[in-house]
């Protein structure tokens, strides 16, 4: 069964600067997903960032960046410029590929909450 | 962006009674799942839905929930007879399938007294 792991359960940054979170995880599947969602204190969970594993680029959103490191079964999420509307946990996540189908459910990591100071 | 919409916001239920959750996934998706987050903890898969049946569950789905898709537009979870470690929130999702990603809902807390 796939794992993931952050072994962060809190960080704090600077409003305005830079901040990475990590991820590791553990499969022995070569080719899969990997996301970061945020969840704000409304729990909504909202998609920030997603990568395919088979892709050697890594993914980038506005402010947010991810750092992948198949090898080393790695995927971390960099915030820049980091803004009070940031602060939430962040939660990472591995999905499979099963058939081609889409049944596969995520498995989220436990989270990192993150606090933007100002 | 389209939108998942899940009803009660808020569910307040007494232990050993029924509870159905609702979902609406977005229109032409395919696939749907139920997750749930336990108050302080990581978001937990519970089940995949497609084609009118269950595709995958986790070993949290025991024989006390059921999934439907009652009509066109609805997913409802069921929990026939709930218990105080049931209280938490449920998302539901959903997904065109295939390498799309999963669209989640706002969630339903549900308060099991």
């Amino acid at each position: 069964a796939q794992t993931v792991t952050q072994s962060q359960p809190e960080m704090s940054v600077q409003e305005a600067e830079t901040v990475t979170l990590s991820c590791t995880y553990d499969t022995s599947e070569s080719d899969y997903y990997l996301f970061w969602y945020k969840q704000p204190p409304s729990r909504q969970m909202i998609l920030v960032i997603r990568q395919e594993a088979y892709k050697q680029q890594n993914a980038t959103e506005n402010r947010f960046s991810v750092n992948f490191q198949k090898a080393a079964k790695s995927f971390s999420l960099k915030i820049s410029d980091s803004q009070l509307g940031d602060a939430a946990m962040y939660f990472c996540a591995y999905r499979g590929t099963d058939s081609g189908g889409g049944a596969d459910g995520l498995t989220f990591g436990k989270g990192t909450h993150l606090i933007i100071q100002p | 962006e389209p939108e998942v919409t899940q009803t009660p916001s808020h569910q307040v239920t007494q232990m050993g009674q029924e509870v159905i959750l609702r979902c609406v996934p977005i229109s032409n998706h395919l696939y749907f799942y139920w997750y749930r987050q336990i108050l302080g903890q990581k978001v937990e898969f519970l089940v995949s839905f497609y084609n009118n049946e269950i595709s995958e569950k986790s070993e949290i789905f025991d024989d006390q929930f059921s999934v439907e898709r009652p009509d066109g537009s609805n997913f409802t979870l069921k929990i026939r007879s709930t218990k105080l470690e049931d209280s938490a929130m449920y998302f539901c999702a959903s997904s065109f399938g295939g390498v799309n990603r999963q669209y989640f809902g706002p969630g339903t807390r549900l308060t099991v007294l």
